[in-house]
């Protein structure tokens, strides 16, 4: 089973609607992030935790928020989607040393 | 201003011949380590190197080399013997170990390896 599973994998959804996407992870990791790949930008952070009750805005988290409701388990919310969000986005976890992260396998998200 | 610069949008190579991918990057922070990985077509995104600032020696991963030249601020990523699977985005990134180790990620480089 992967290590950072992320649902739902593809989403279409329509201006304005309330969205969740999902993040778990079996890797023991307090650190969890939530990226937002377009095209040309590459990922920008969106938000961090680094446990369970702390939480940071990363450099664009307007219009989304989150939830860690475990170590396991941090949650991205768009509260009224924009068609503008439309992006791919990546959960990813850390651990404390300088090493690499491990990224979920992404959620398509298409607003109309 | 950009932490971490990557000049090349696309990159081509003949299979079996290698290829440098550059990657700047800008920091005060005497600690800090920078990371390569690899996006194919498929989107996930695949760990394939590490370099701290403090490692006397470039990194390697099997094909994969790191070229750190500190001085210069330099991390390029060099394959070697391409491999028609090597084709795919390449995402260089930085944490600094002094500040919040939130790394921060290049735009990416396209790379695409002819037969």
């Amino acid at each position: 089973d992967a290590d950072v599973t992320q649902t739902p994998r593809n989403r279409i959804t329509k201006t304005g609607k309330r969205i969740m996407l999902e993040c778990s992870q079996t890797k023991g990791h307090d650190r969890m992030y939530w990226y937002r790949q377009d095209p040309g930008l590459g990922l920008r952070l969106i938000y961090y935790s680094f446990d369970v009750k702390d939480i940071n805005k990363g450099e664009i988290s307007d219009g989304y928020s989150v939830s860690r409701q475990a170590q396991a388990k941090f949650s991205l919310s768009l509260e009224s989607a924009i068609p503008n969000q439309t992006a791919l986005y990546f959960c990813a976890t850390s651990d404390e040393s300088p090493y690499e992260q491990y990224f979920g396998p992404g959620t398509r998200l298409t607003v109309t | 201003a950009q932490k971490i610069t990557q000049t090349q949008p696309g990159m081509f190579v003949q299979e079996k011949e290698a290829v440098t991918l550059d990657c700047t990057y800008d920091t005060s922070d005497p600690s800090y380590g920078l990371f390569w990985y690899k996006q194919p077509s498929s989107g996930e995104m695949i760990f394939l190197i590490y370099q701290g600032s403090y490692d006397q020696q470039n990194a390697t991963e099997g094909r994969y080399s790191l070229n750190f030249q500190k001085a210069r601020k330099s991390a390029n990523l060099v394959i070697s013997a391409s491999q028609l699977g090597d084709s795919a985005m390449y995402f260089c990134a930085m944490r600094e170990l002094g500040g919040s180790y939130i790394p921060t990620f290049g735009r990416g480089t396209s790379l695409i390896v002819h037969p």
